[in-house]
């Protein structure tokens, strides 16, 4: 059972433009965790989100938490090649983590 | 700081022959991941352990798969036989006191021929 969805699959943009990311679940979020991962690499983490409605900013990348803590959307502004990678969310449970099957972002120059 | 050591960092086999997979974690964590990523499946945690105790073992695939972490610095995980269809990268990853954030290794890509 796939217990986080994310979308889009696959994004290509060009260098400077705006996007969104999304992470979604029927079920609630005790806290929910955003990796990036490069190629060759492991995931890197980037944030956690906790509270409904929250909202946290990393440089140019700005993460929300649904109010009802069901979803959660990265926003980068002004994206650059360095961003290019696979975005993933994260649910925790216990210590164990569950993993969306993520967002392959593509920033051309 | 070391971060998570895996190696080897690639592998390629021949169908039936048996992989042994390594892993250091960072020191001081007390829990280790074994995770596997494809295109089909995305990333699967395959078992997990907390103070070298295996917990939850419910992702290993089939009895083909094994892991055990003998200490607190290491661990591995081995298939034998193997399978083309095992062919993936496999991550392990580390955390402190079962919290949010996982350190993750660099991964083994192992290609069963």
């Amino acid at each position: 059972t796939q217990l986080l969805e994310q979308s889009p699959q696959f994004l290509s943009i060009q260098e400077g433009e705006n996007l969104t990311v999304y992470c979604n679940s029927s079920s609630v979020f005790s806290s929910l965790q955003w990796y990036r991962q490069e190629p060759g690499e492991g995931p890197v983490l980037l944030v956690t989100v906790v509270t409904g409605g929250e909202v946290k900013k990393l440089k140019r990348l700005t993460f929300q938490f649904g109010d009802a803590r069901k979803d959660s959307s990265l926003h980068i502004t002004a994206a650059q090649p360095g961003d290019t990678g696979l975005y993933l969310c994260a649910r925790s449970t216990a210590g164990k983590s569950t993993f969306g099957d993520g967002t392959t972002l593509t920033v051309k120059p | 700081d070391a971060g998570v050591i895996q190696s080897p960092r690639h592998e390629v086999t021949e169908m039936g022959q048996e992989v042994t997979l390594r892993c250091k974690p960072i020191s001081g964590h007390d829990y280790l991941f074994w995770y596997r990523q494809t295109m089909m499946r995305g990333l699967e945690l395959l078992i997990y352990f907390n103070n070298n105790v295996p917990i939850d073992d419910s992702g290993m695939p089939e009895d083909r798969f094994s892991a055990k972490m003998p200490n607190a610095s290491f661990s591995t995980l081995k298939i034998q036989p193997s399978e083309p269809r095992d062919s993936a990268v496999y991550f392990c990853a580390s955390s402190a006191g079962g919290g949010n954030e996982q350190f993750f290794g660099p991964g083994t890509r192992l290609t069963v021929l």
